[in-house]
């Protein structure tokens, strides 16, 4: 069956670092693929998506790019902020019914 | 616009005992998600309604778990009766996209169950 595995945390940086949440993937066929996060006290919110190989994903500094090659969608970011801190959620699928998730990574970044 | 509403954030009940959570989506949304993340793990999918039809419910556990979405507005999740690996974040979420993709989905912030 399909499944998503990414980092587990906790990961902890200091503010300004690099970071990097791995996420592999195993899936039938091509399925668009997600990072969510979840700020303290807050629902899920879409952060980026890649529909299909090699695409890149980005929005608020984060990055991520769909390897098909290696079924692959690690986030990254180039220099972390304390309000980064939050839970991530790798997950792939096309429709809400049938989407994946990962077990999250939670992330705290020390100022 | 308000956004999808859940309560109660919290709930702590007895092994055994009813326990319902509600779920306020965005005005207008058709489409109504409930799923779960069980001992931090992944989350996983329950069910969907589709107004107050359930579209697709192959997700819902066992039978002590009931969905309903009675006029189409918001939705209740009943446990019945309550077990330990009951325990988890419950999450509600709504779209009004036709084509049902995950992408166009907007999440509540969860109702953290605990059953002792």
């Amino acid at each position: 069956g399909n499944s998503v595995t990414q980092m587990e945390g906790p990961v902890t940086l200091s503010e300004e670092a690099f970071l990097t949440i791995n996420c592999t993937y195993t899936a039938t066929g091509y399925p668009s693929l997600f990072w969510y996060v979840q700020y303290p006290g807050e629902g899920l919110q879409l952060l980026l998506k890649a529909t299909k190989a090699d695409d890149k994903g980005s929005n608020k500094g984060f990055e991520a790019t769909y390897r098909k090659e290696t079924t692959s969608f690690h986030l990254e970011k180039g220099s972390v902020q304390v309000s980064d801190s939050a839970v991530y959620f790798c997950a792939a699928g096309s429709s809400a019914s049938k989407i994946i998730f990962g077990s999250g990574t939670r992330l705290s970044i020390r100022p | 616009e308000a956004g999808v509403t859940q309560f109660p954030s919290h709930s702590v009940i007895e092994k055994g005992q009813t326990v319902t959570l509600r779920c306020d989506p965005i005005s207008g949304h058709d489409n109504l998600y409930w799923y779960r993340r069980v001992m931090g793990k992944e989350i996983k999918f329950l069910l969907h309604f589709v107004k107050e039809s359930k579209q697709d419910e192959s997700g819902m556990p066992n039978n002590r778990f009931l969905a309903e979405r009675t006029g189409g507005t918001y939705s209740t999740l009943k446990v019945q009766p309550a077990e330990l690996e009951d325990s988890g974040v419950y999450f509600c979420a709504s779209s009004q996209d036709k084509a049902r993709g995950a992408e166009k989905l907007f999440f509540g912030s969860g109702t953290q169950l605990s059953v002792l």
